[in-house]
């Protein structure tokens, strides 16, 4: 079974700059969370889709920070225009759901985004 | 709001050594509770999981973590560590309906050989 991918899994940008970011969660996890993880911290979770729709972003920065999962597969997280503060290591993980037992979640490589 | 409070940030053990991480949570509801670890170098895994049943709940390689609902814990245990467990741990709390997904700060062990 293949893993969660992600891409890049590195990224450089000046501050202002903005950037995406995709995920391909394993086939046929309907759910999708995408996490940012500043050094020495956890993972905080920044929103996570069931299926097309948004089921929690209350931790989103909507004002420069955009996702979406068309067809409920694939999703992307873009950041524009970018900040210092934004430096850090941006997870995609997937799980199946509906059932006892399934929020496992699956965890990609992540992207390492630096911001100058 | 609710919270994951993991106790220890840097644990440094010699092989062979006994190990407990604390992990508390603040929720009043009922949760599913996780601990994942992260390898140099690879992903997030999961290392163990608890939903319902027996509060003892055994995971790989030798790891164990005992739910304690009326402490709002869920430490994480192994009788003899081996330098191979040098990693970073993280204790998760997923609400149920699995709406609301809360990570720790992350213990990083260091096992000396």
């Amino acid at each position: 079974e293949a893993g969660v991918a992600q891409s890049p899994r590195y990224k450089i940008i000046e501050k202002r700059q903005s950037v995406a970011f995709w995920c391909n969660p394993i086939s046929g996890h309907a759910t999708l969370y995408w996490y940012q993880q500043i050094l020495g911290q956890g993972p905080k979770l920044l929103i996570q889709f069931q299926n097309n729709g948004v089921v929690d972003d209350s931790q989103l920065p909507k004002d420069r920070f955009s996702a979406e999962r068309l067809k409920g597969v694939d999703s992307t997280l873009k950041i524009q225009p970018a900040k210092l503060e934004d430096s850090a290591v941006y997870l995609c993980a997937s799980s199946s759901s509906g059932t006892s037992g399934s929020y496992e979640q699956y965890f990609g490589p992540g992207t390492r985004l630096t911001v100058t | 709001a609710q919270s994951v409070s993991q106790h220890n940030h840097h644990v440094i053990l010699s092989e062979a050594a006994s190990l407990e991480l604390g992990c508390n949570y603040s929720y009043g509801g009922t949760v599913n509770l996780f601990w994942y670890v992260q390898y140099p170098g690879q992903h997030l895994q999961l290392l163990l999981k608890y939903f319902s049943g027996d509060p003892l709940v055994k995971g790989i390689k030798g790891f164990e973590a005992e739910f304690i609902k009326s402490k709002f814990s869920f430490n994480l245990r192994k009788p003899s560590v081996q330098w191979s467990d040098t990693a970073e741990y993280f204790c998760a709390v997923i609400t149920t309906g699995g709406f609301k997904t809360i990570f720790g700060a992350g213990t990083r062990l260091f096992v000396k050989a």
